[in-house]
Order: structure tokens, then C-alpha cells, then sequence
């Protein structure tokens, strides 16, 4: 079994709705990050959470929240969808070894907004 | 300036051809230096890391790093079809260790 996983993987939704990302991990890591990924721009941080009671911005939080329900899972939300958050989006945990960070990221999730 | 810089690509090499891989970064307080490699329509996973200056291998992969010019390279020798993917450069350091990005660069290795 795939010890980050995502879901949905594929959504497509429309101007104005809301929808749910969500993440769930069996790794035991407290960290866990948000990403998107768009042609040409990279993988760019939207939230990350050091544990159940930190959270953070990352470099583009306007339009998204996130909620971490407990360890195991983080939800990124799009209160009002707009084309421009169509993207590729990642959910990663970390393990800290020492200052070595290794990120592993789930499958991602695939999301169009018309 | 971006804190860390890659090429794009995209890079074309046939099959067994050495393949160089870089990026540049301005942020000197890093000390971690990773490469992930996603295949399409998956997500990245950690190919290798070095930590402050000098050379890894691991197999046919090659990491170094020169912490006084801020450039990192990824070497990959007598390169395989399955070596086609992005590779992504990843930095760290400073007080929470957070990771930076570069952009990815997309390798095909032509058989």
C-alpha cells in the first residue's frame, strides 16, 4: 500500500465551487506539505504544517485553507474555485534526520476548473 | 533573483550518452542538496543528496556540489529509457529547513 496517498486523483470542477483535496499518510511523519505544479513554474509551496497545531503559508496560500485533522491527514480546500488554480497537486510528508529533510510525495491529485 | 535556478530543458540524448544536469542557487545558508526525479504522472522521489560540498555517486549517478560558485550537478552515466523523467534539484538550510525547488529539467533518453 502507498504510504502517501491522495484523493481524489483526478477532479473537475467549476468556477465558484468548493472542493476538497485531501491527504493521508502511514508514514508517521509530523510534517506535511501542499504543492502544486504548473508547466514552466515548478513545484510552488502553498501550506505546510510542522505538526497537528502548526500551520503555515507557504509562497502562494491566497485561495486555498488547509486543515490537518490529525497527524495523519491534511486537507487543502479551494473555497471558490477559479480557472488559474487548474494544476497538478501534491501532498508531501518529511522526515527530519538530523537537518536532512527527505520530502516523499503522494500521486498527486489532477485538478480542472472550468 | 530566484533562490534556485534550473534549465527547463527540455534535454534529448540517445541512449548511453553521459547526461549533465544543473542548477544554480543564491541562498548560501543552504547545506543539503537532493535531486528527485519524477516520472510523468507521478510524484517525485529522492533520487540522491549530498550534504555541503563535494562529490556522491550511487550506480550510474553522480551528485556534486561547489558551495563557493552556488552550482550543483547531477551526472548520469551510460544513460537508460528509464532514466527519462524531470529531475528536480532541492536545497535546504537555515533555522527550519524547508525545502527549495528548482523548476525541473525533462530528460528523454532515446533508445
Amino acid at each position: 500500500d502507498a504510504d502517501v496517498t491522495q484523493t481524489p486523483r483526478n477532479r473537475i470542477t467549476k468556477t465558484g465551487k468548493r472542493i476538497m483535496l485531501e491527504c493521508s499518510q502511514t508514514k508517521g511523519h509530523d510534517r506535511m506539505y501542499w504543492y502544486r505544479q504548473d508547466p514552466g513554474l515548478g513545484l510552488r509551496l502553498i501550506y505546510y504544517s510542522f505538526d497537528v497545531k502548526d500551520i503555515n503559508k507557504g509562497e502562494i496560500s491566497d485561495g486555498y485553507s488547509v486543515s490537518r485533522q490529525a497527524q495523519a491527514k491534511f486537507s487543502l480546500s479551494l473555497e471558490s474555485a477559479i480557472p488559474n488554480q487548474t494544476a497538478l497537486y501534491f501532498c508531501a510528508t518529511s522526515d527530519r534526520t538530523g537537518r536532512l529533510e527527505t520530502q516523499y510525495f503522494g500521486p498527486g491529485t489532477r485538478l480542472l476548473v472550468l | 533573483q530566484k533562490e534556485v535556478e534550473q534549465d527547463p530543458g527540455p534535454l534529448s540524448v540517445p541512449e548511453g550518452a553521459i547526461v549533465s544536469l544543473n542548477c544554480t542557487y543564491s541562498n548560501s545558508a543552504f547545506q543539503y542538496f537532493m535531486w528527485y526525479r519524477q516520472y510523468s504522472r507521478k510524484g517525485p522521489e529522492l533520487l540522491m543528496y549530498t550534504y555541503s560540498s563535494g562529490n556522491k555517486e550511487d550506480g550510474r549517478f553522480t551528485a556534486q556540489v561547489d558551495k563557493s560558485s552556488k552550482y550543483i550537478s547531477l551526472f548520469i552515466r551510460d544513460s537508460q529509457p528509464s532514466d527519462s523523467a524531470t529531475y528536480l534539484c532541492a536545497m535546504s538550510g537555515g533555522s527550519n529547513y524547508k525545502l527549495t525547488f528548482g523548476k525541473g529539467t525533462l530528460l528523454t533518453v532515446n533508445p
